[in-house]
């Protein structure tokens, strides 16, 4: 089965770091790219930004660059989204997905990630 | 604030025939994808490129363009069609944007 497969939820303090995860399994991983999406409660969809498990080439949206990183492990058809220091504001659902880079389209997505953080 | 703008609201009648609009000067240049989530659920695309539906989507969601605006027609709705709707496309930098979504009610 064509999937993408998401760590579970994570609730955090502020202030510290986490990374969560997206494993695509039942197509060739390294041959799509991967997007990351933030959905904040009750808000819409935001782009965070996508990685090319094949070489690890990375774009950021302008809103979330230097404030998050994106890498891949190709070796185990996993993609990661890392925070160093979580802000409150960073509560939100995150979800992956396989990127069809040529129509801008987001074809197969992960159930997403419940981030929540807290003091 | 996106690039590609989408009423926040629009309703029709169970059967009826309607159309969500995404606007964006991109979209003279690209199409535009849509995406369809219900609460609590991921989303799920449900039209790309000029008009495709990916696999396991009813015919009546149909997708058209013309200048600056993507239209997604749900052709017939049906009770189960009541969700939030998202259209993506590239902005001016080339990046993926996403539009503001759309919440369609089945009345």
């Amino acid at each position: 089965e064509v999937q993408l497969v998401q760590s579970g939820a994570e609730v955090k303090k502020p202030g510290e770091s986490l990374k969560i995860s997206c494993k695509g399994s039942g197509y060739s991983f390294t041959s799509y790219w991967i997007g990351w999406v933030r959905q904040m409660p009750g808000k819409g969809l935001e782009w965070m930004g996508i990685i090319y498990p094949g070489d690890s080439d990375t774009r950021y949206s302008p809103s979330f660059q230097g404030q998050v990183t994106i890498s891949a492990d190709k070796s185990i058809s996993t993609a990661y989204l890392q925070w160093s220091s979580l802000k409150a504001s960073d509560t939100a659902m995150y979800y992956c997905a396989r990127l069809r880079q040529q129509l801008v389209t987001f074809d197969l997505w992960g159930r997403g990630t419940l981030v929540t953080v807290s003091s | 604030s996106s690039e590609l703008t989408q009423d926040p609201a629009v309703s029709v009648a169970l059967g009826q025939t309607v159309r969500i609009t995404c606007q964006g000067d991109s979209l003279r240049s690209y199409y535009a994808s849509w995406y369809q989530q219900k609460p609590g659920q991921a989303p799920v695309l449900v039209i790309y490129g000029k008009n495709n539906r990916p696999s396991g989507i009813p015919d009546r969601f149909s997708g058209s363009s013309s200048g600056n605006t993507a239209s997604l027609t749900i052709t017939g709705a049906q009770a189960e069609d009541e969700a939030d709707y998202y259209c993506n496309s590239r902005d001016s930098s080339g990046h993926v944007v996403f539009g503001g979504g759309t919440k369609l009610t089945v009345l």
